[in-house]
């Protein structure tokens, strides 16, 4: 079956721009996370969503940084007025139960890039 | 908090097998996850242990001590395939905690 899937693969924005980065995770699956991959680095958390209620945001790194999921499926992560230090690989997860307790399914990631 | 240590770099040869360690420090525990990550790839999963001991799958197993705070991925036979890094998460105890933390990753080579 699909996996979760992300758009766009890349993006490149220049400074002060809004970008919407998109996951579509496996269907049916109950939580999905989001994560920010600096190059070299792991991934570090920054947000979970349980169906279309996002339960914990303590990982987003500013007010700039917004993320919805709103009918329990497909979630949106948007920054807005980029700045250089927001470039990374942002990669998105889901998992069929609540919590963490089971494998996540990750996505292959957008790439961003701030100019 | 967490804070996970993981060596950064290893090589390997084919066919040789490689042991990668991973110790935490961290404020609850409920878990540990290993993935691995080829270059420009999403994680897979590998491993879960929640109690200590071995856990064996095919050409991986994984280990957990709890009161050492120390984990321990064994790959086998190692395939070229097998270069990447590997990253091992810790889940935290916390009530209402979904956070898992990841390691910085092993970049393990494996030369002919």
């Amino acid at each position: 079956g699909a996996g979760v899937s992300q758009s766009p693969r890349y993006k490149v924005a220049k400074r002060g721009q809004d970008v919407a980065l998109r996951c579509d995770p496996i269907s049916g699956h109950v939580s999905l996370f989001w994560y920010q991959q600096a190059l070299g680095q792991g991934p570090e958390f920054l947000t979970y969503f349980q169906n279309e209620a996002q339960l914990d945001k303590s990982g987003l790194p500013s007010d700039r940084f917004f993320a919805e999921r709103p009918e329990g499926s497909v979630s949106t992560l948007k920054i807005q007025r980029t700045q250089q230090e927001d470039s990374a690989v942002y990669l998105c997860a889901s998992s069929p139960r609540k919590g963490t307790r089971d494998e996540q399914y990750f996505g292959p990631g957008t790439r961003l890039t701030v100019t | 908090g967490q804070n996970i240590d993981q060596p950064t770099e290893m090589t390997a040869t084919e066919g040789a097998i490689v042991q990668i360690n991973c110790t935490y420090q961290t404020s609850g525990f409920n878990g540990l996850f290993w993935y691995q990550q080829h270059a420009g790839e999403a994680p897979t999963f590998l491993s879960y242990n929640v109690l200590d001991g071995l856990e064996e799958k095919g050409r991986f197993s994984s280990f957990l001590s709890r009161s050492k705070g120390y984990s321990y991925l064994l790959l086998k036979e190692l395939q070229m395939k097998d270069s990447a890094s590997y990253l091992c998460a810790v889940r935290d105890s916390g009530a209402g905690s979904y956070q898992l933390t990841f390691g910085k990753g092993t970049k393990l080579s494996v030369i002919p």
